[in-house]
């Protein structure tokens, strides 16, 4: 699978988006981008995932560049429970999940 | 409403003791995973079941074992467990097939302490 490259920590206000970067400039053709997240003392929660188009859904919106190295999680309007951890993954399929380091989102009152 | 259901939440045993920690899902999903995740540490795949076909990853060690009796639940038995074991265990699911690439769905993971 793929690697990808996540900013360590982001900060966003209450009500605003967050918007959160992930480079994966080695992708392969038939390769997915997921996202997760995983808020403190619970198992990580699926967002969203796409493999060329941008996706929506009632959660957040995924935006892959057309090269496909990078992608952008957007969430429209972060309250405070979206605190978390965010994981951007890229692989295959389902079968196996390599989580990297992530982003820690902390939205900001 | 819990589809994927680990029991229990929290799991304290003596240093080598065996321990076994159980999940369940209400999904009817063919494939089953076990992460382990340490303090401050991302998930990291232990093996996973798909169906019955038993994964293990290259580097888990021996003393981590599996058990799938059916499609509904899935056991992890440590059966000499070091203080380097204590962490959070995390079960998950995911429907596989041909279709479009599915999600994996976690229970919320049992916190195991070692005395």
């Amino acid at each position: 699978d793929a690697k990808t490259t996540q900013p360590p920590s982001m900060d966003c206000a209450e009500g605003r988006a967050a918007n959160l970067p992930c480079n994966h400039s080695t992708i392969s053709g038939n390769e997915y981008v997921y996202w997760y997240r995983q808020i403190h003392s619970q198992g990580p929660q699926y967002i969203i995932h796409g493999l060329k188009n941008n996706e929506t859904n009632e959660m957040a919106s995924l935006i892959i560049t057309e090269d496909r190295k990078s992608s952008t999680l957007i969430l429209p309007h972060a309250t405070l429970r979206d605190t978390a951890v965010y994981y951007c993954i890229v692989t295959f399929g389902n079968e196996k999940l390599t989580f990297g380091t992530g982003t820690r989102l902390t939205i900001i009152p | 409403d819990a589809m994927v259901i680990q029991n229990p939440r929290y799991q304290v045993t003596q240093f080598g003791k065996p321990v076994t920690l159980s999940c369940s899902q209400t999904l009817n999903h063919n494939v089953m995973y076990w992460y382990q995740q340490k303090s401050s540490q991302a998930p990291k795949l232990l093996f996973h079941y798909y169906d019955k076909d038993f994964n293990n990853e290259a580097d888990t060690p021996d003393n981590f074992q599996s058990r799938r009796p059916n499609t509904s639940f899935c056991f992890l038995d440590i059966r000499s467990p070091g203080l380097g074991d204590a962490a959070m265990y995390l079960c998950a699911t995911s429907r596989s097939g041909w279709e479009r690439s599915q999600p994996q769905h976690f229970g919320d993971g049992t916190r195991l302490s070692i005395l």
